[in-house]
């Protein structure tokens, strides 16, 4: 089966401008989740969708970072504008069911902030 | 708040040498523990989980729930097991995953 997709690899921006990334999850999965992870550290978890519904959006700056699911399938995150700290790697992950199964994940957005 | 502490941000061993990854955990109810892996220019993977009790790539890791810990263990290390490791916790109300900062382990020829 396919994987995560997600597009593009990489962007480099200026503080203030804004990014929007997208991800496509594998057929059939239902749950969806947009991690941060910046250098050094493990990824954190931003928010998480089952099929276009927020399960969770507790660590989502919500005064910069946006994201949706609008039909059930693929997502975009975006965030307007950009700071410095904002410079990490985003990483979408799907599962198959809400936290019974296993998350595959996509090969990540490597986002720049100068 | 659920954590996960991964002590060692660096591990090299030789390779037929045996290895351990640690990973302690603070969470007061029943924990899911998981181990996933990066190798180079991949894409991060799921290794194991402690509910399915399996070696994987030779690979295994007890919970431990008297000393929080879900260590990551396999007897003799090969080149190929090289890669970044990160432990993940996942609680019985919150579904999301919170993981440890990971560590990179390094196997010298």
């Amino acid at each position: 089966e396919a994987g995560v997709a997600q597009s593009p690899r990489y962007k480099i921006i200026e503080k203030r401008q804004s990014v929007a990334f997208w991800c496509n999850p594998i057929s059939g999965h239902a749950t969806l989740y947009w991690y941060q992870q910046i250098l050094g550290q493990g990824p954190k978890l931003l928010i998480q969708f089952q099929n276009n519904g927020v399960v969770d959006d507790s660590q989502l700056p919500k005064d910069r970072f946006s994201a949706e699911r609008l039909k059930g399938v693929d997502s975009t995150l975006k965030i307007q504008p950009a700071k410095l700290e904002d410079s990490a790697v985003y990483l979408c992950a799907s599962s198959h069911l809400l936290g019974a199964d296993i998350q595959y994940f996509g090969a990540g957005t490597r986002l720049s902030v100068l | 708040a659920q954590r996960v502490t991964q002590p060692e941000k660096l591990l090299s061993v030789f390779k037929g040498a045996p290895v351990e990854l640690k990973c302690n955990y603070s969470y007061s109810g029943s924990p899911e523990l998981f181990w996933y892996v990066q190798y180079s220019r991949q894409r991060l993977q799921l290794l194991l989980r402690h509910i399915s009790r399996e070696s994987i790539k030779g690979f295994t890791a007890d919970l431990n729930k008297g000393e929080t810990s879900f260590h990551l263990k396999k007897p003799f290390a090969q080149e190929e097991d090289s890669a970044m490791y990160y432990c993940a916790l996942r609680t019985g109300g919150a579904q999301k995953l919170v993981f440890g900062q990971g560590t990179r382990l390094t196997i010298n020829p």
